[in-house]
């Protein structure tokens, strides 16, 4: 099966500048996740979508991060404006139901690294 | 507030040897966990996976231990393999919250 498709690989911007990442997810799959690694840390949870609907955007700072899910398929993260602060690699995942468990793990696609200069 | 613990961020082993990773968490709400492995450049990819019910689950050269009452978990791989070299992450569920959190993860290193 094809997996987890991400782009861009990789983005380089200006503080203040917006960005925008994009995510298909493995086809059927139910649930879609937006994580963020920070380096030397383990991916944090920004937003967590079953089909179109979202499930959990605790952690989503909402005043300058937005993310869609188009239809119950691909889905958009957009940060603007940008921080230096949010320079990590944005990872999306997907699985088929829930919460990643209950044999449904993530699969993960290779991530957009940002670099915000 | 760090739910996930892994206090170890490197380790390394030489090929042939037992590779021990070792996790602790906090929520006792946490029924659920799973390793996944990291190559450079890669997205994690799912490893290994046991219930609270049980205390061991074995996939070939992978073994996760669970003992519930120390809140600690950890992942021996037999024999370790120069491919085994990765960043290996401990996750853990709460089924009822619907969210998988992270550790910070530990690199390991498999020397020829």
């Amino acid at each position: 099966e094809a997996g987890v498709a991400q782009s861009p690989r990789y983005k380089i911007i200006e503080k203040r500048q917006s960005v925008a990442f994009w995510c298909n997810p493995i086809s059927g799959h139910a649930t879609l996740y937006w994580y963020q690694q920070i380096l030397g840390q383990g991916p944090k949870l920004l937003i967590q979508f079953q089909n179109n609907g979202v499930v959990d955007d605790s952690q989503l700072p909402k005043d300058r991060f937005s993310a869609e899910r188009l239809k119950g398929v691909d889905s958009t993260l957009k940060i603007q404006p940008a921080k230096l602060e949010d320079s990590a690699v944005y990872l999306c995942a997907s699985s088929l139901v829930g919460a990643g468990g209950l044999n449904s793990p993530l699969h993960f696609g290779n991530g957009t690294r940002l670099t915000v200069t | 507030d760090q739910q996930v613990k892994q206090n170890s961020p490197s380790l390394s082993v030489q090929e042939g040897r037992i590779s021990i990773l070792n996790c602790d968490y906090t929520n006792s709400m946490f029924d659920y966990f799973l390793w996944y492995k990291k190559y450079p450049a890669e997205g994690p990819t799912f490893l290994i996976s046991i219930s609270s019910i049980k205390d061991k689950n074995e996939d070939g050269r992978f073994t996760v231990f669970l003992n519930k009452s120390a809140k600690h978990l950890s992942l021996h791989i037999v024999p370790s393999q120069p491919g085994d070299s990765a960043v290996y992450f401990c996750a853990a569920i709460n089924t009822g919250g619907f969210k998988t959190i992270f550790g910070a993860g530990t690199r390991l290193f498999v020397k020829a």
